[in-house]
């Protein structure tokens, strides 16, 4: 039980769908991260929030959309993706956004058909 | 930029000892973690080093050289549930976030 939980876990979703990811941390944490992992490819950082403000947009393209309502959860909005979004998005907590110890939760995999 | 490099796969054997090296370029380096991944499952923090030297925690050490930007995780005793992926993690103070290596698939065989 890593504190971090996800829903849903697994997720099959058409281009033209909407739908969103939720994270939730039980740890008291103050930051949160989303990041996606291909297959066979390292993790890459998404987004971050610390006390629920966006401190890092990584690039993202705009058919991702992050929301952080308060320090416990996390969502990642869905709208419009490719193919090539299929991956494993996981949500990770840390006690600050300087915190070397990152904990994950079991992550959603994504299927956009 | 950013990088990290580390082994792409380790093959060894039950109850071995293997080590998983890890360079890295990084401005503003505070520190290296380790985390392991099994298959399907979500990564695990394993250990940190911020100070050079070695850092033991059970089976796993882990050990930093700030001056050679290198730093290794260290499996002893390998038993055939170490068998998944290691990433190692540069923290950066300046951005504040962590760089995560490509990960490095160990196999263990009986």
């Amino acid at each position: 039980e890593t504190g971090v939980t996800q829903t849903p876990r697994h997720l099959v979703m058409g281009m033209t769908n909407k739908k969103s990811l939720k994270c939730e941390q039980h740890l008291g944490h103050n930051a949160m991260y989303w990041y996606k992992q291909s297959a066979k490819k390292p993790l890459e950082l998404m987004f971050v929030y610390n006390f629920k403000e966006q401190t890092e947009n990584n690039s993202v393209p705009s058919r991702f959309s992050p929301e952080c309502p308060n320090s416990s959860h996390l969502f990642l909005h869905l709208h419009t993706l490719q193919p090539e979004d299929s991956a494993l998005y996981l949500c990770a907590s840390s006690s600050r956004t300087d915190s070397y110890e990152q904990y994950f939760g079991p992550g959603t995999r994504l299927t956009v058909t | 930029g950013q990088s990290l490099e580390q082994p792409s796969e380790v093959t060894a054997v039950e109850g071995a000892i293997v080590q998983i090296n890890c360079t890295y370029q990084t401005s503003g380096f505070y520190g290296l973690s380790w985390y392991q991944q099994h298959d399907g499952g979500a990564p695990t923090f394993l250990s940190y080093n911020a100070l050079d030297g070695l850092e033991e925690t059970g089976r796993f050490s882990s050990f930093l050289s700030r001056s050679d930007s290198y730093g290794y995780l260290l499996l002893q005793e390998l038993q055939m549930k170490d068998s998944a992926s290691y990433f190692c993690a540069a923290y950066n103070t300046n951005a504040g976030k962590s760089t995560f290596g490509d990960g490095t698939t160990l196999t263990v065989k009986p």
